[in-house]
């Protein structure tokens, strides 16, 4: 049974700060692993996708990825109040579907 | 704009009424994928079409069916709905071989 598991927060952090956001999966398959943002009652928007081992930044945001761990993380810096979301890890592989986590509530306190 | 559409962004049924929902693409991908978000839950995969080849997840209730009569449209019919299928309905495509997903809008099931 393929796993993404997520703290469900909720997560405060105040604006300006960094938020940080970790994600675990158990298939050792999974070989992309993607951040959404979701805002209540919209659908999920792609944040940072990543593939390899190691850290991608872009803008504000960084994703970090470890294999042997198998943990996946997101770090937000100078957190927005805009940033206030849900926020979902999710693992695949290949065309099949993607695995989702429940998602971390997110909170910047202005 | 490429993307995905889907529609209605909010439906209403009866228990027991058919629904159906619909997903068009200009993406051009050769995969659609159809979940189910219910409250403060994770997506979960219902089913994807790769081109033609339907793909059933093993817990999707068989109430659930697809269509895909093109490459641009695939449609989610749900047969008998029952409260419990109250949730987001979350269409998306990929290019075969990537796993990198574009979302619709979604759309909103309400059973009365």
């Amino acid at each position: 049974q393929k796993e993404v598991e997520q703290n469900s927060g909720p997560l405060s952090v105040p604006e300006g700060a960094i938020a940080s956001l970790n994600c675990t999966y158990s298939d050792r398959g999974s070989q992309s692993f993607f951040w959404y943002r979701q805002y209540s009652g919209k659908s999920p928007e792609l944040i940072m996708f990543i593939y390899s081992n190691g850290d991608k930044e872009d803008g504000r945001f960084t994703a970090q990825l470890n294999k042997a761990s198998q943990y996946v993380s997101l770090l937000i810096r100078d957190s927005q109040p805009s940033d206030s979301a849900t926020y979902l890890c999710a693992g695949g592989g290949g065309a099949d579907g993607l695995t989702f986590g429940k998602g971390t509530h997110l909170i910047i306190q202005p | 704009d490429a993307m995905v559409i889907q529609n209605p962004r909010y439906q209403v049924t009866q228990f027991g009424k058919p629904v159906t929902l619909s997903c068009s693409q200009t993406l051009n991908h050769n995969v659609m994928y159809w979940y189910q978000q219910k409250s403060s839950q994770a997506p979960k995969l219902l089913f994807h079409y790769y081109d033609k080849d339907f793909n059933n997840e093993a817990d999707t209730p068989d109430n659930f069916q697809s269509r895909r009569p093109n490459t641009s449209f695939c449609f989610l019919d749900i047969r008998s709905p029952g409260l419990g299928d109250a949730a987001m309905y979350l269409c998306a495509t990929s290019r075969g071989g990537d796993s990198l997903q574009h979302f619709g809008d979604g759309t909103r099931l309400s059973i009365l």
